[in-house]
């Protein structure tokens, strides 16, 4: 079975700050999806990644897929407060999703 | 890409009753997913919902204990049965959305056992 490893499991920044979450999958990688979560809350849809190298940005969230589909990462550009929560990274394995552990991230201002 | 509305948002319950979450669709989809997610950990699928068939349960999960409706293709049904402290977690449902959007997931019902 697929399995997603995510790396940190908790982060702290300060307001400003770059960060990078990282996401590393057991099996090559067919659709990679980022959601981001606040405490006790649904999934925010944030991208979606499926060919080798592909590379996708919305507003200060970039996210890119390595060229043999295996490992993801997410970067966050000069972080706000309203970035705070838990990130997580998806696969798609058959038409169901697998998700890593989640990364917790907090910004400091 | 879809609206999924999910209800209760929360709830508190005694141990050995049911509770029953429901999720509602703003398009018709074929698949319906239901997953739980325990306290401080990720999510893990419970159960696959088809309209017209009986849900495909994930391995530790099944039909006794979460039994599942699916009546027509905008709604879906997930029951917590005979409930018990280790059964508080948050449950979500979700679709697919579509080549752009993913899965989207409903806003969660969040579960405490007492």
């Amino acid at each position: 079975s697929q399995e997603l490893e995510q790396s940190p499991q908790s982060l702290i920044v300060q307001e400003g700050k770059n960060l990078t979450i990282n996401c590393t999958s057991s099996k090559t990688l067919y659709g990679l999806y980022w959601y981001k979560q606040k405490y006790g809350e649904g999934l925010i849809f944030l991208m979606m990644l499926q060919k080798g190298g592909e590379e996708k940005s919305h507003e200060k969230i970039t996210a890119k897929l390595d060229e043999k589909k295996q490992q993801s990462s997410l970067h966050i550009t000069a972080s706000q407060p309203s970035h705070a929560g838990i990130y997580l990274c998806g696969a798609d394995a058959g038409g169901k999703l697998v998700f890593g552990a989640g990364t917790i991230l907090r910004v400091k201002s | 890409s879809a609206v999924i509305s999910q209800k209760p948002s929360r709830d508190i319950c005694q141990r050995g009753t049911s509770l029953t979450i429901q999720c509602q669709v703003d398009s018709q989809v074929t698949m319906m997913f239901w997953y739980r997610q325990q306290p401080g950990q990720s999510l893990t699928l419970i159960a696959t919902a088809n309209q017209g068939s009986e849900a495909t349960y994930e391995s530790g999960f099944v039909i006794d204990k979460f039994p599942i409706s699916r009546p027509n293709l905008t709604f879906s049904t997930l029951t917590v049965s005979n409930m018990s402290p280790e059964d508080s977690s948050i449950y979500l449902c979700s679709v697919e959305s579509g080549a752009h959007y993913g899965y989207t997931f409903g806003s969660g019902t969040r579960l405490t056992v007492v």
